[in-house]
């Protein structure tokens, strides 16, 4: 059965940066994207961005250009989400999720989320 | 972006009930759409996809509509299991997704 498995929970200090990582078991993620989708506390979904690991080319919601990288280990089967310059607005729970190669697809299968709270 | 308007924001339905939920782009998506359940501390689950079609192990009591602009999610009759937040997600540009839209019981 393929599951997305992520990475645990992570406190950080404003200003900061943050990896997380989201392990496709079960299945090779290659003929895949993989994004990522955040929800904070009580609110909404919201689509960060998300990479191809075949081609390892990412694209990124406008909101957080400039301040995420995505990449992907497809030797380990593994996507990662990195963000710097956290804002205590960045405290939510992040998703991955996987979707067709072209973007053209919806999200079929979400891992369990990683939940990020950003405090001093 | 595409711009997602789901409504209502919250309704209060019984177990039986028909229920109906709509969401509304800002531009033409074509059947770009796709509709998920998600439960307190669970991740979203997709239940419809291409506006209409159902995913796979998705009871036939969900069902989708609309192309272009208007879409809805129906639930034929409203199970205590599917008391829960729904979302309505276009995939014709960058993804982007409504604002949800929770069922609680009467």
């Amino acid at each position: 059965q393929v599951q997305l498995v992520h990475s645990g929970a992570e406190v950080k200090k404003p200003g900061s940066s943050v990896k997380v990582s989201c392990k496709a078991s079960g299945d090779t993620f290659s003929t895949y994207s993989i994004s990522w989708v955040r929800q904070a506390p009580g609110q909404g979904l919201e689509w960060v961005g998300g990479i191809i690991p075949i081609f390892g080319t990412a694209k990124y919601a406008q909101n957080f250009q400039g301040r995420v990288t995505m990449t992907a280990d497809e030797s380990t089967s593994t996507a990662y989400l990195e963000m710097s310059s956290l804002r205590f607005e960045d405290t939510a729970v992040y998703y991955c999720a996987r979707g067709a190669p072209n973007w053209d697809d919806a999200f079929d299968l979400w891992g369990q989320g990683t939940m990020i709270s950003v405090s001093s | 972006a595409v711009q997602l308007t789901q409504s209502p924001s919250s309704l209060s339905a019984s177990v039986g009930d028909r229920v109906t939920i709509t969401c509304r782009a800002s531009q033409d998506i074509s059947s770009a759409l796709a509709w998920y359940q998600q439960k307190p501390g669970r991740a979203p689950k997709l239940l419809i996809y291409d506006a209409f079609r159902l995913e796979s192990g998705v009871p036939s009591k969900f069902s989708g509509s609309g192309s272009g602009t208007d879409f809805t999610l129906t639930i034929s009759s409203l199970q205590p299991d599917d008391f829960a937040t729904y979302y309505c997600q276009q995939y014709d540009s960058d993804p982007t997704f409504g604002g949800g839209t929770k069922v609680d019981s009467k």
